[in-house]
This record gives structure tokens, sequence and C-alpha cells, in this order.
């Protein structure tokens, strides 16, 4: 069964930083590209940032471009977003998902960060 | 503002049909696939639909996805009140290089 198990959400000031850490099991995590998503209270989906499985390569939104970072631990099974300089506008659930046949095939029960002064 | 367009809501009865439409562009639903998701409330969201049309196992044939030129619709027949959900649909952008959503669309059955 695949399970993805984020933490590292909670209650921060403007400007300041958090690491969010999402842990895979039930499948070989290596192969797959993972992406975090987010939802702010009451609105949509906004795809945040992925990363392939095979080279790595990373991608983000033009929001977080230059203050958060995308990475991951294949010896872990884990997938990780380091967000700095992080604004009120950041405040939302993040989900950390499986990609697969271009779609988030598996999704984490998120884990909330809230950014407020 | 999103990238993709989807109606805010729509409603049926149960027991009937509805269809929720998706809209984009040549470049991002025109040339690549579209997969459609599942959010209840209170939920993380279940993917409904991958490559346009196809069901993940255990989603049910009652849900269908189609894709014509730069618009994709979900479809969901013999409506039964726990069909009741946000519905989005996504897939990539090329020129922005990133994942695409929908705005939503909550599906009401009366």
């Amino acid at each position: 069964e695949v399970q993805l198990l984020e933490s590292g959400g909670g209650l921060v000031q403007p400007g300041e930083s958090l690491r969010l850490s999402c842990v895979g099991s039930g499948f070989t995590f290596s192969s797959y590209g993972m992406t975090w998503v987010r939802q702010a209270p009451g609105e949509g989906l906004e795809w945040v940032s992925g990363i392939s499985g095979s080279d790595g390569r990373t991608y983000y939104r033009d929001s977080v471009k230059g203050r958060f970072t995308i990475s991951r631990d294949n010896s872990r099974n884990t997938v990780y977003l380091q967000m700095n300089s992080l604004r009120v506008e950041d405040t939302a659930l993040y989900y950390c998902t499986k990609r697969s046949a271009s779609s988030h095939d598996y999704w984490g029960q998120g884990t909330l960060v809230t950014v407020s002064s | 503002q999103s990238v993709l367009t989807q109606p805010p809501s729509v409603s049926a009865a149960p027991g009937q049909k509805v269809t929720i439409s998706c809209s984009g562009s040549t470049s991002n639903i025109g040339n690549n696939f579209v997969s459609w998701y599942q959010q209840i409330p209170g939920t993380a969201p279940k993917l409904l639909i991958y490559e346009n049309n196809k069901r993940p196992s255990g989603i049910p044939d009652r849900f269908s996805g189609s894709k014509s030129g730069r618009s994709a619709t979900l479809g969901i027949t013999g409506l039964q009140t726990g069909d009741e959900a946000d519905y989005y649909c996504g897939t990539w952008d090329p020129n922005l290089n990133i994942g695409v959503f929908g705005g939503g669309t909550t599906l009401t059955v009366l």
C-alpha cells in the first residue's frame, strides 16, 4: 500500500523558515517524481514544486522561486521542501504527491503551514 | 486566477448525470494529458481520472473523462450523495514549466 506522510509544518512569523518532509512507502521511491501541492484555507489546489525521480530535475512556480528548494534523499525515501523567507500568502495545507502517468496518483494527508505575525 | 478554467459549481439530482468542464490552452491541455481529482471536504484529493480518460483501480465506471482540443470534461453518472465534493482538473503547462490545476468545481447532489 502506497503511503505518503508529511511533517514539518507549523506556525512561523513572516521571513522565517520551515522544512517540510514527506516519507514515502509501498513503492520504489527513487523511480517516481514527487511534488508539493498546497491549498490555502477555503481555496483551490496550487502546484508548488516538483522533482523528477530519474535525474533530480526540479521545478518551481514563480512565486516561490528563490525562496523554496525541493530535494530528495532516495536512501531515506524522503522528499523535502525547504521554505525560506516565508510570507503570509504561503499559509496553506501542503500536500506531498507521487507522480505517475502524468498525474498525482497518491496524496499525503498534508501538513499545515501558518505564516503570521 | 487559475490557468485552467472550471465552473465554480454544478448540481444535479441523485441518479442523474453531470459533466464538469475544464478549459485551457493549446500548450497545456492541448498538448498534455489531463487528470481529474475528487476532494471530499476535510480530506486529501484523490485521483479519479488520468491520461484524459483512464480510471485507476477502484474508481467506478460511473466516472469518465474525455478531452478535445483545449478542453477536457469529467462525467459522473448515477449521482450519489457521496459524490458531493470539489473536483479539480490538472495538467502540465510547458510555457510555465509547472503543473497547473483548475480552480475547482463544487458538486452538489440535490
